[in-house]
């Protein structure tokens, strides 16, 4: 089946630096969604990607999918003590149908201050 | 944050007990979810649900049993519960399904089996 490889599994940085996570799938992605997970908390929706190539951005947060649809990456730039969390992708396949995401492990950021 | 509330929110049981988690929606959502999350595992499915009594199972179903019999609920039974299911549970829940859709996420039901 379908596999999302999250890397890394932890990062640790300090206040200011910035901080990638990349995440790669065995098959072609329809989409890539990334969530965020504050500590004790819930996953939160951050945002989508579906065209090839696609790039985004929110503010500080810079969201990349592959050409061929099969990895996609977070950037943060001058990470902030607010930026602590686990950043989760999720994708989902190109067949049709019901649309089961596979979920990265997940990268914990850890910023120091 | 989306209408999802889950009950209980911190259980202890033992082994050998049969376990009841609950997700409420006021949503109205087609599809929901139930994931579990263990350190170093993700998000991993359990079952999920695509209607009223349509559910499935997903990678990790071992175990486990689910139940909707109305729109906004949907139950897990850990039917005989083991130290191996002591875990973080999460219900999503998610509009129709389409390979677009956010999921929703529950606040989390904290499960010790001891």
């Amino acid at each position: 089946g379908q596999q999302v490889m999250q890397i890394p599994q932890y990062q640790h940085v300090q206040e200011g630096e910035d901080f990638t996570t990349y995440c790669n799938s065995s098959t072609t992605l329809s989409n890539i969604q990334w969530y965020k997970q504050r500590p004790g908390g819930h996953p939160v929706f951050l945002i989508q990607l579906v065209k090839s190539g696609e790039v985004k951005k929110q503010k500080r947060l810079t969201f990349q999918f592959g050409e061929a649809k099969k990895n996609s990456s977070l950037h943060i730039t001058a990470t902030q003590t607010t930026d602590v969390g686990t950043y989760f992708c999720a994708g989902g396949p190109t067949s049709g149908g019901s649309y089961i995401p596979t979920f990265g492990r997940g990268t914990s950021l850890i910023v120091h201050p | 944050d989306a209408g999802i509330t889950q009950s209980p929110r911190h259980k202890v049981t033992e082994t050998g007990t049969p376990v009841t988690l609950r997700c409420h929606q006021t949503e109205n959502h087609r599809y929901m979810y139930w994931y579990r999350q263990d350190p170093g595992h993700g998000l991993r499915l359990i079952h999920y649900s695509y209607g009223v009594k349509d559910t499935d199972k997903g990678e990790v179903s071992d175990g486990y049993s689910v139940s909707r019999s109305k729109t906004e609920d949907f139950l897990l039974t850990l039917e005989s519960a083991t130290s191996s299911q002591t875990s973080v549970y999460f219900c999503a829940i998610s509009e129709s399904g389409a390979s677009t859709d956010t999921q929703y996420f529950g606040p989390g039901t904290r499960l010790t089996v001891l």
